[in-house]
């Protein structure tokens, strides 16, 4: 089955600077990858995502790579504020969505 | 419109005894996710619905577990003579269309279940 692993676990930054988080996958049909924030005690909210035939996607202050070679992508968030402050998680489906796989989790703390 | 309710938000229960989480999807979903998420870690997956198809159970970590669909709406997953190791916060989701179509997850608050 499939294995995703995130890196790092916990991310410290000072307001206004970028923050990336990592992943990789090894299962090659996987071919659609949801980011998901957390805030603690609450549901996981989709935030963005993308698919295999596509490189990178961008929202406003946050984008998403993929490098479909290597197995792996990316969140990067750019002038990060405290209500960036969260848990991500990556995750990883093959195309009929029949289940989803989670990364581990990055803990992002943003300080003022 | 209403999201993906569950219920109960909290279940403390005695090691050896059944439990059961509810799961009531956002309406007019036909794909049904059960996910545990331990304190501090990712989402691992247990169980998928998808329409009337049968249901994909390779994530269920034993016979202990078990869930159903009643209707193509609520679900039911059922833990039978809890263990200590159970305890976790249990999360549905439910998402729309067919497979093959990239419609978002939506997640439920979750259950936090606690075995003394």
């Amino acid at each position: 089955g499939e294995n995703v692993e995130q890196h790092p676990s916990t991310l410290s930054v000072q307001e206004g600077d970028s923050a990336v988080i990592k992943c990789t996958y090894s299962d090659s049909a996987s071919n659609y990858f949801p980011w998901y924030k957390q805030e603690l005690g609450k549901r996981p909210q989709l935030i963005i995502d993308i698919r295999s035939n596509v490189g990178e996607k961008k929202d406003q202050r946050i984008a998403v790579t993929l490098n479909k070679t290597a197995k792996h992508f990316s969140l990067h968030i750019t002038e990060t504020q405290p209500e960036d402050s969260a848990v991500y998680f990556c995750a990883a489906t093959p195309y009929n969505f029949n289940k989803f796989y989670f990364g581990s989790g990055t803990k992002l703390n943003v300080k003022p | 419109g209403a999201g993906v309710s569950q219920s109960p938000s909290n279940k403390v229960t005695e090691k050896g005894k059944d439990v059961e989480l509810r799961c009531d999807p956002i309406s007019g979903h036909t794909a049904l996710y059960w996910y545990r998420q331990s304190l501090g870690q990712g989402l691992e997956f247990l169980i998928y619905f998808q329409g009337n198809s049968a249901p994909d159970k390779s994530g269920l970590p034993s016979d202990r577990f078990s869930a159903e669909r009643t209707g193509g709406s609520v679900s039911t997953l059922t833990i039978q003579r809890t263990q200590q190791e159970d305890s976790a916060v249990y999360l549905c989701a439910s998402r729309t269309g067919t497979r093959a179509s990239y419609n978002e997850q939506f997640f439920g608050p979750g259950t936090r279940l606690t075995v003394l």
